[in-house]
């Protein structure tokens, strides 16, 4: 069954810090993949997407992603968080079972460290 | 305008009540939708509305209903819930049911059920 596994639950770094967060998925094409940011108590904000070209792309608020088909991956990072950067972050595929449904990972936390 | 509005902000309900969660969006989009979240968990599509026609429904139980009665409001009439039906509940829409369109979000209606 397709799936989508983000195996970090809970990430610490301080600020300043590089940050990496993992995003794995199971599907038989290229997906159409997503990453989204979620501050406590609201909605989501989409930081970049993926759909073909160029497997490196440039989102909001400092982020980028890599796709890679090999290791059917598809990583966040960042070169220096900051504090803000603090919420919970969730990887999502699309079209997978029918066009418009997305499909989350379970979500990393991140904390931010002073 | 890239915004998806959501009201209202928090809801309490008894077993017995009916409410509805109401969202609106001015974008032009075609697609609407409705997710369920709860605590430190992804969201889960419930509903999709494609051209205000219901295209997926993901066997939600028939104590929530949902409305599109144009293409820039969408409703969740709420009756008969149940305490476990407590969380928060996302709406999103995109400019069409196709994953290469994202969805955008709304800030949410945090359902409590008594």
């Amino acid at each position: 069954a397709q799936s989508v596994t983000q195996p970090d639950i809970h990430i610490t770094v301080s600020e300043g810090a590089s940050l990496e967060l993992r995003c794995n998925y199971s599907y038989g094409a290229t997906p159409y993949l997503f990453w989204y940011v979620q501050s406590p108590g609201q909605g989501l904000q989409l930081l970049l997407k993926y759909f073909s070209g160029d497997t490196l792309v440039q989102g909001i608020k400092g982020f980028e992603a890599e796709f890679k088909r090999s290791q059917s991956s598809f990583n966040l990072r960042k070169p220096s968080v900051h504090w803000s950067d603090a919420a919970e972050y969730f990887c999502a595929v699309g079209g997978i079972q029918g066009a418009q449904k997305l499909v989350f990972g379970q979500g990393t936390r991140l904390t931010i460290n002073p | 305008d890239t915004e998806v509005t959501q009201t209202p902000k928090h809801l309490v309900m008894g077993m017995t009540n009916k409410k509805s969660l109401k969202c609106e969006q001015h974008m032009g989009h075609r697609a609407m939708y409705w997710y369920k979240q709860k605590a430190k968990k992804p969201p889960e599509l419930m509903f999709v509305y494609s051209y205000e026609k219901l295209s997926i429904n993901e066997s939600v139980p028939s104590r929530f209903s949902p409305e599109c009665p144009n293409s820039s409001l969408l409703n969740l009439h709420l009756h008969a819930l149940q305490p476990e039906d407590s969380a928060l509940y996302l709406c999103a829409s995109s400019h069409y049911e196709t994953p290469n369109y994202e969805q955008y979000f709304g800030p949410g209606t945090r359902l409590t059920v008594t």
